[in-house]
């Protein structure tokens, strides 16, 4: 594809309700990641997948965080059990090892 | 944790004149990117340096890295309206993928 895409592009759930977010990386990128930009801030790490390696799970913030990666291609970000504070905008990356990393639009999740 | 920390947090400047922000970083790094992010959606990569480079130019756009004082700069030349946009620094460390974000400088150029 020419670029990662992200669906939805804009969520949003009452507090207490599961949520899923998809990516689709660049075809041929092995790596993927998702980050989270809370209002005002920079990115922060939330995982990272890379080929038929275990996923680096060291940046979720919770366990109601969870993450898989299907075929190695796209990937599922689920939040479970909304709260306020998960409300923020979740990029996907994706590039080939150790490569620059191309961004995503973004999915803006609003937690009421 | 963020580990570079961008400098000014906001700058404003007239259409044409040049912007200049700051990154600093803390640990040793493989490269350090730069990415433009335009009302708060997806990032734009604008230009990697790696590490044993110093300078590097890209368009309208010069990045320097100085190693040893754990900066680097983004200079945007002739600016203009379009340029508008956070921009953001980001550390890729020895041996590792995971980026490491600054908080970013907001640029607004004004008409």
């Amino acid at each position: 594809g020419a670029g990662v895409s992200q669906s939805p592009s804009n969520k949003v759930t009452e507090k207490g309700k599961d949520v899923e977010l998809r990516c689709d990386p660049i075809s041929g990128h092995t790596a993927l990641y998702w980050y989270r930009q809370s209002l005002g801030q920079g990115l922060e790490f939330l995982i990272y997948f890379q080929g038929n390696s275990a996923p680096d799970k060291s940046g979720l913030p919770s366990d109601r965080f969870s993450a898989e990666r299907t075929g190695g291609s796209v990937s599922t970000l689920t939040i479970q059990r909304t709260q306020q504070e998960d409300s923020a905008v979740y990029l996907c990356a994706s590039s080939r090892p150790s490569d620059t990393q191309y961004f995503g639009p973004g999915t803006r999740l609003t937690v009421l | 944790s963020q580990q570079g920390e961008e400098d000014p947090q906001a700058l404003s400047i007239q259409e044409g004149e040049n912007a200049t922000m700051n990154c600093s970083y803390k640990t040793s790094i493989n490269n350090l990117q730069w990415y433009r992010q335009n009302s708060g959606r997806g990032l734009v990569h604008l230009i990697l340096i790696r590490s044993n480079e110093r300078e590097k130019h890209s368009g309208r756009l010069r990045v320097t890295l100085d190693t040893s004082k754990k900066s680097s700069s983004l200079l945007i030349t002739a600016s203009r309206a379009a340029d508008t946009a956070s921009y953001f620094c980001a550390t890729s460390p020895l041996g590792g993928y995971k980026l490491s974000f600054g908080a970013g400088t907001t640029v607004t150029v004004r008409a």
